[in-house]
C-alpha cells in the first residue's frame, strides 16, 4: 500500500453524460475525503466519510453529485448530467482520525475532468 | 464555519532569499494547521504542520509560526532554491472535522 490511488487520472466527457471516479485510500485510514480544485484555487471540500458513514456533504454540492463508500474501503464519486462548470481536478484524500484528534491528509493524484 | 485567508497570491523571490506566506483563520477553536506544496500537475503534499499548543516549528529550511491570539500562522522558507517553486496552501482544522484550505500562493524562485 503505497498511498492514495485515484482512477482514472483523466476523463473527458460530453456535457450531459454521467461520470464515476474511484478512490482507494491508505488501508489503515478510517477517513476519506473528496475535494474539488479548479485552476489557481485551493482544494474545495465536497464530502467525507468515516468508515462507511458519510458524515458531511458540502452545501455547494448539487444533487447531481453522489458519493459512496460501501464497505469502508474504496469510494466512488458520481456526477450525473455533467455540466461544463464541473470541469476541475477531483482530489481524494485519506487520514486516520480519532475522536478528537486532527491528522495529516494524504492526497491522491486526482482525476482531471474535462466536460466538453 | 472555518474560513482561511492566504496572502500573497503570488510571490517572487531571488534564489537564496527568504519567502514568507501568511494565513489567517476565523475559528478560534481550530487546532491543527498544515501546509501543503503542490507542483504543477501533481498532488498536494504535506511539508510541515503545527498544532495549537506550539508556537513555532522548524524543519531544515522551512518553519511555521502560529499566533493564536491574532489567529494567524505563517510559512517561512529560508535559502530558497529553484525546486521550492510551486503553489503552497495553508489549511486549518478544528478537532476531527475537515480541513479548510486557503486560496494558495504561487511561489517563483528566480535564479
Amino acid at each position: 500500500d503505497t498511498g492514495v490511488s485515484q482512477d482514472p487520472r483523466h476523463k473527458i466527457t460530453k456535457r450531459g453524460q454521467n461520470v464515476t471516479f474511484r478512490c482507494d485510500p491508505i488501508s489503515e485510514h478510517n477517513r476519506l475525503y473528496w475535494y474539488r480544485q479548479t485552476l489557481g484555487q485551493g482544494p474545495e471540500f465536497l464530502t467525507y466519510f468515516q468508515n462507511e458513514a458519510q458524515l458531511e456533504k458540502s452545501r455547494l454540492l448539487s444533487d447531481r453529485f453522489s458519493a459512496e463508500r460501501p464497505k469502508g474501503s474504496f469510494s466512488t464519486l458520481e456526477i450525473q448530467r455533467t455540466e461544463q462548470g464541473d470541469s476541475a481536478m477531483y482530489l481524494c484524500a485519506s487520514s486516520f482520525q480519532t475522536g478528537g484528534g486532527e491528522g495529516g491528509y494524504t492526497f491522491g493524484s486526482g482525476t482531471r475532468l474535462t466536460v466538453v | 464555519g472555518e474560513n482561511v485567508e492566504q496572502h500573497p497570491s503570488t510571490l517572487s523571490v531571488q534564489e537564496g532569499d527568504s519567502a514568507v506566506i501568511k494565513c489567517t483563520y476565523s475559528d478560534s477553536a481550530s487546532n491543527y494547521f498544515p501546509w501543503y506544496k503542490q507542483e504543477l500537475g501533481k498532488r498536494p503534499q504535506l511539508i510541515i504542520d503545527i498544532r495549537s499548543n506550539v508556537g513555532e516549528k522548524k524543519d531544515q529550511r522551512i518553519a511555521v509560526t502560529l499566533n493564536k491570539t491574532a489567529k494567524h500562522f505563517s510559512l517561512h522558507i529560508t535559502e530558497t532554491q529553484p525546486e521550492d517553486s510551486a503553489v503552497y496552501f495553508c489549511a486549518a482544522i478544528k478537532g476531527a472535522q475537515k480541513l479548510v484550505f486557503g486560496q494558495g500562493t504561487r511561489l517563483t524562485i528566480n535564479p
